[in-house]
């Protein structure tokens, strides 16, 4: 996954606590996608950012915000978590010469 | 709606023989159609794209579009046993940065 790189890999947090997932990436592209990863369910777009100062929402953005720092970060925060949102997080990076991904590493995150 | 539907398998095959995955999609605007193949506990990892209606090949992968019965499939020749995965079909419909949709994946075995 060089080139974006996600933190932390695994988080376990509470019910009502908040927590960030970081994403960065080396690649110097525009356009960077959080997705949640459920058995059964596939990849889900959350939020995404089409360019540096620009976010908008996907299919399922409810209980998370994003922030595009800058042209290499994007942030996902759940402000307070709930069991439904345990899942695997992928920030992803749309490559301009395939319009296809390149994903980061995940992050598993477990609501209890 | 845009929608990407597949077989969830498990899809087994002998080692050596040709493993056939399909897609179908519903959006007749869409323009980009990628397969990932995606490991046990990793991350998605672009396989194949594929813009023009026809056949695709790179080694032994081959990747089929028919755009009039929006149809998208994957065939894998020679399979190995390190090919068991599953298997994502992903549309970008708009061609832009709005985010590709996934299909739930196929899982595929190769027996050895």
């Amino acid at each position: 996954n060089a080139g974006v790189t996600q933190t932390p890999k695994f988080q376990v947090l509470k019910t009502g606590q908040s927590m960030t997932l970081q994403c960065a990436q080396d690649m110097n592209h525009n356009s960077m996608y959080w997705y949640r990863q459920d058995p059964g369910m596939g990849l889900r777009l959350i939020y995404y950012s089409a360019s540096e100062g620009t976010t908008d929402k996907g299919e399922v953005p409810n209980g998370y915000n994003v922030s595009r720092l800058n042209k290499r970060e994007f942030s996902l925060r759940l402000e307070s978590a709930a069991p439904s949102q345990t899942s695997v997080y992928f920030c992803a990076i749309l490559l301009t010469h395939n319009y296809g991904y390149t994903f980061g590493s995940g992050t598993r995150l477990t609501v209890v | 709606q845009k929608e990407v539907e597949q077989n969830s398998g498990p899809l087994s095959v002998p080692e050596g023989a040709i493993a056939s995955l399909n897609c179908t999609y519903s959006d007749r605007g869409s323009q980009s159609f990628f397969w990932y193949r995606q490991y046990s506990g990793k991350s998605p990892e672009l396989i194949m794209f594929i813009y023009s209606n026809g056949d695709k090949e790179d080694g032994r992968f081959t990747a089929q579009l028919n755009k009039a019965s929006q149809y998208v499939s994957l065939l894998i020749r020679d399979s190995q046993p390190s090919d068991s995965a599953t298997y994502l079909c992903a549309v970008n419909v708009g061609g832009g940065a709005d985010g590709l949709t996934f299909g739930k994946g196929t899982h595929l075995i190769i027996q050895p």
